[in-house]
């Protein structure tokens, strides 16, 4: 079956620009997280989703950086006034419960951000 | 706060080499442990996982034992193949946080050699 995809592959913006980043969960998984990932780092946790509702947003770094998740499955992420300490890459992934002892969570692609 | 920390890379080994990643966690609570592997051109995916104490998780001829009173978990791998370069992250889950989200260590990228 598809695995968790997200759009764009790439996306290269400008300083002060708004970004919006998606995430397509795999069918049926009811948690999903957002995580950012630095060039030669592990990714950094920023969000997780338990069906609609933002259940911990503790790793957003600042109030610029927002999502949502408005019917259970696709998820955007998105950025105001874009900086170039946010270029990262922007991974999502999914997972079937929110049993932090059991879930397997699937990563997708990731989104490579870049702020010129 | 919870964290992980890894050996650093690049550790670049020959064909059929035994192989040793070192990991080492912080955590208040006990957590469950993870190793993610990410091959080149493509996503995160789990490699193994131990949730208790002396658990050993295995997959792909790796493994990885919980050991609590040293707060490790070493991933092993006694013949290492050309298909196993790839960068390799230890992860814990924070057992204060019922959502499973997940503490990440900074990655140990592998080449191996034919």
């Amino acid at each position: 079956g598809a695995g968790v995809s997200q759009t764009p592959s790439n996306k290269v913006t400008e300083k002060g620009k708004y970004v919006e980043l998606r995430c397509d969960p795999i069918s049926g998984h009811t948690a999903l997280y957002w995580y950012r990932q630095s060039l030669g780092q592990g990714p950094e946790f920023l969000i997780y989703f338990q069906g609609t509702g933002a259940a911990d947003d503790s790793g957003l770094p600042n109030d610029r950086f927002f999502a949502v998740r408005p019917e259970g499955s696709v998820s955007t992420l998105k950025i105001q006034r874009t900086e170039r300490g946010d270029s990262a890459v922007y991974l999502c992934a999914s997972s079937t419960s929110g049993n932090f002892r059991t879930n397997e969570q699937f990563f997708g692609p990731g989104t490579r951000l870049t702020v010129l | 706060g919870d964290s992980v920390t890894q050996m650093e890379g690049p550790v670049t080994l020959s064909e059929e080499a035994f192989l040793t990643i070192n990991c080492t966690y912080t955590a208040t609570g006990y957590p469950s442990l993870f190793w993610y592997v990410q091959y080149p051109g493509e996503g995160l995916q789990l490699l193994l996982k131990a949730t208790k104490a002396d658990d050993k998780g295995s997959n792909k001829g790796f493994e990885a034992t919980y050991r609590k009173e040293t707060t490790s978990f070493h991933l092993e791998k006694g013949s290492v193949q050309v298909s196993d370069s790839a960068v390799y992250f230890c992860a814990l889950s924070d057992p204060y946080n019922q959502g499973g989200k997940l503490i990440f260590g900074q990655g140990t990228e592998l080449s191996v050699k034919p």
